[in-house]
Parts: structure tokens; C-alpha cells; sequence
């Protein structure tokens, strides 16, 4: 059974600080991981990182793939209030029956 | 480009009751995947569908179903409900079926079902 793992699940820091979200994963057939930021509604797509594209940026956030290490990280630097959601982290096992694998989320809070 | 829509928005039910949601996906998006978010247990995959075919089926009783129509619309149906039904059901429109290859899905704002 496919497996994404999330760390920390929850996170309060200062608005200017820099902070770096975790996901490792355990998958039969690995074809991307994506991360998503949801707030009170639908999670907006952030990023996509597969084999051949293991380093993503946009803006203040960044993303890495470590495919040996079977994990990736989401760095957010200068980090403002409107940053605070929930970052969820899945991995696409290609078509399996498990659709794309989801991660519990980590919870960031930044305050003023 | 209008994103995806779902409704209801909110829905109340009784145990017992059957209830229908519904997903139009973005434009020219044909495949719809719809999954469970839970505190507990998270985001859940539910089903797959791709020209009206389901392609994939999480880990699910049968009283979970969904079908899609040829403008790929999708509908998932609940029946005999649970008070551990009640979740946000979220659907996900895409350009193709996860197995053509990698691609990235985009999300609706979800049907929050409360079960009493």
C-alpha cells in the first residue's frame, strides 16, 4: 500500500521567517509528487516534481525532489500571514487503485 | 477558464438517506477523480473516471458510486448513509487519465456533507 508522510504536522511560526515542510513516501511505481495549499477550500496545486524535474521555484516558494532519499521538501522564505494553510503533500503512483496518495498536511500558522 | 465547480456546497443528510454531488470540471478536462477529506484520515481517493469509464476505485464500499456523462460531468452517489460519511468531498478534473502519463489535477471546492 502507497504511503506519504508528512512533517511537522503543525508549525507556528513569524511572519519573516523562513520554514521547511517534509514529505517521505513509500510507492510501488513512482511517477510525480505534488504539493497543494489549502485554506478553507479546495487545495490550489503548487508544484509538480517528478524524475525529470526534481527542482521547482515560484517566488518565495520552492520545492526539491530527493529520489534517492524517496522524500521532498517545500521551502517558503519571508513568510507572511497569508501563507497560513495547510500543505499537502501526494504522490502519483501512476493509475493505481490508490489515485494520487496523500500525505496528513502540515498545518502552518504564521503569526504577525 | 472557469475552474471546477461543485454542488452543493453544504448538504445535510439523515443516516439512512442517499445523497448525489455533483463536479464540472474545467473546460476541455475530461477525467474527474473524487476523493474524502476527513480530520482523521485525510484525503482518501474515492474514484477515477475517464470518458465515462471509472479507470480506478479506492478502497471503498459499494455504497460509494459515481458515473460520468459525455460533457465529463461526474456525479458520486452515497447510499445508506453513515454518521462516518460526513467529510468534504472534493473533486478533481484533469486533462487526461493518470495512466497517459504525468499530469497535474486541479481542484474543486468541495461538497461539505454532514451526516446526523
Amino acid at each position: 500500500e502507497d504511503k506519504v508522510v508528512q512533517s511537522p504536522l503543525s508549525l507556528v511560526v513569524h511572519e519573516g521567517d523562513t520554514v521547511t515542510l517534509n514529505c517521505s513516501y513509500e510507492v510501488t511505481n513512482f511517477r510525480s509528487l505534488l504539493w497543494y495549499k489549502q485554506e478553507k477550500k479546495a487545495p490550489t496545486f503548487l508544484f509538480m516534481l517528478t524524475s525529470s524535474g526534481i527542482e521547482k521555484k515560484s517566488g518565495r516558494l520552492s520545492s526539491i525532489l530527493d529520489k534517492k532519499e524517496l522524500s521532498s521538501i517545500l521551502n517558503i522564505t519571508a513568510t507572511q500571514t497569508g501563507d497560513s494553510a495547510i500543505y499537502l503533500c501526494a504522490v502519483d503512483s501512476g493509475g493505481g487503485a490508490d489515485g494520487l496518495t496523500f500525505g496528513k498536511g502540515t498545518h502552518l500558522i504564521i503569526q504577525p | 477558464k472557469a475552474g471546477v465547480t461543485q454542488t452543493p456546497r453544504y448538504l445535510i443528510k439523515t443516516r439512512g438517506q442517499q445523497v448525489t454531488l455533483s463536479c464540472s470540471p474545467i473546460s476541455g478536462h475530461r477525467s474527474v477523480s473524487w476523493y474524502q477529506q476527513t480530520p482523521g484520515q485525510g484525503l482518501q481517493f474515492l474514484f477515477e473516471y475517464f470518458s465515462e469509464t471509472q479507470r480506478n476505485k479506492g478502497n471503498f464500499p459499494g455504497r460509494f458510486s459515481g458515473r460520468q456523462f459525455s460533457n465529463s460531468r461526474s456525479e458520486m452517489n452515497v447510499s445508506t448513509l453513515e454518521l462516518g460519511d460526513s467529510a468534504l468531498y472534493l473533486c478533481a478534473s484533469s486533462l487526461y487519465p493518470r495512466t497517459s502519463g504525468v499530469n497535474e489535477q486541479f481542484f474543486g471546492p468541495g461538497t461539505r456533507l454532514t451526516v446526523l
